[in-house]
């Protein structure tokens, strides 16, 4: 079955500490996968997406994600974590034509990212 | 600029009622999608249409019902029979079918739903 999963439901960092949200998925058929962010009683906002070409993805305030076919993985990274960054993190993947969720996302259960001073 | 728009932002509602939240977009996408997210639970797909006229049931579909009789518009009734309809509710669309795959979803702010 085709799946999603984000190890770590709760992340906590310091702020100017790296911040890693992981994220991996299974199945045969190559994926597109999704970074969203969800800050208090919002809707969800794109961060990042990966599709084809260039495996390392830059998004919006300074996160990345690398897709890793042979880890099946694309964890987030930023280099460091600002107080704002604290929010709930999803990852999302569609598997185009050759999947059994054609033309819709499946959805990580989220972490949530607390940041300290 | 485009978008799509959820009314309203808070919504209360008595024991037994049906209530219906509003879902609008102007993003000229086929694809609308209505999830229930509860604290710990991620997102839960309750409908989805890939067409005007057209809608499938998604995971928790019971209890909840929608319409898509304009490609711009696509309401969600929660109804009397839902149990425990206390939750915020995202919308979100799409471009139909493939385009997902390299465009993904756009969201709606959400409605919070709380019965009282």
């Amino acid at each position: 079955a085709q799946s999603v999963t984000q190890l770590g439901s709760h992340v906590s960092v310091s702020e100017g500490a790296l911040v890693l949200l992981r994220c991996n998925y299974s199945s045969s058929v190559p994926p597109y996968l999704f970074w969203y962010v969800q800050y208090p009683n919002q809707g969800l906002q794109l961060l990042l997406k990966y599709t084809t070409g260039a495996t390392l993805v830059k998004g919006i305030n300074g996160f990345e994600a690398e897709f890793k076919k042979s880890e099946t993985s694309f964890h987030l990274t930023k280099p460091s974590a600002h107080m704002s960054d604290a929010a709930e993190y999803f990852c999302a993947v569609t598997w185009g034509a050759g999947g059994t969720s054609y033309g819709k996302l499946t959805f990580g259960q989220g972490t949530i990212l607390t940041v300290h001073p | 600029d485009g978008g799509i728009t959820q009314s309203p932002k808070y919504l209360f509602r008595k024991e037994g009622q049906n209530v219906t939240l509003s879902c609008e977009q102007n993003l000229n996408h086929d694809a609308m999608y209505w999830y229930r997210q509860d604290p710990g639970q991620g997102l839960r797909l309750i409908y989805y249409s890939q067409i005007v006229n057209d809608f499938q049931k998604g995971d928790i579909a019971e209890g909840y019902s929608v319409s898509r009789e304009k490609k711009e518009s696509f309401p969600l009734t929660v109804t009397s029979a839902q149990k425990n309809p206390t939750a915020f509710y995202l919308c979100a669309s799409s471009p139909r079918g493939v385009m997902t795959e390299t465009y993904g979803y756009t969201f709606g702010s959400g409605t919070r739903l709380t019965v009282v």
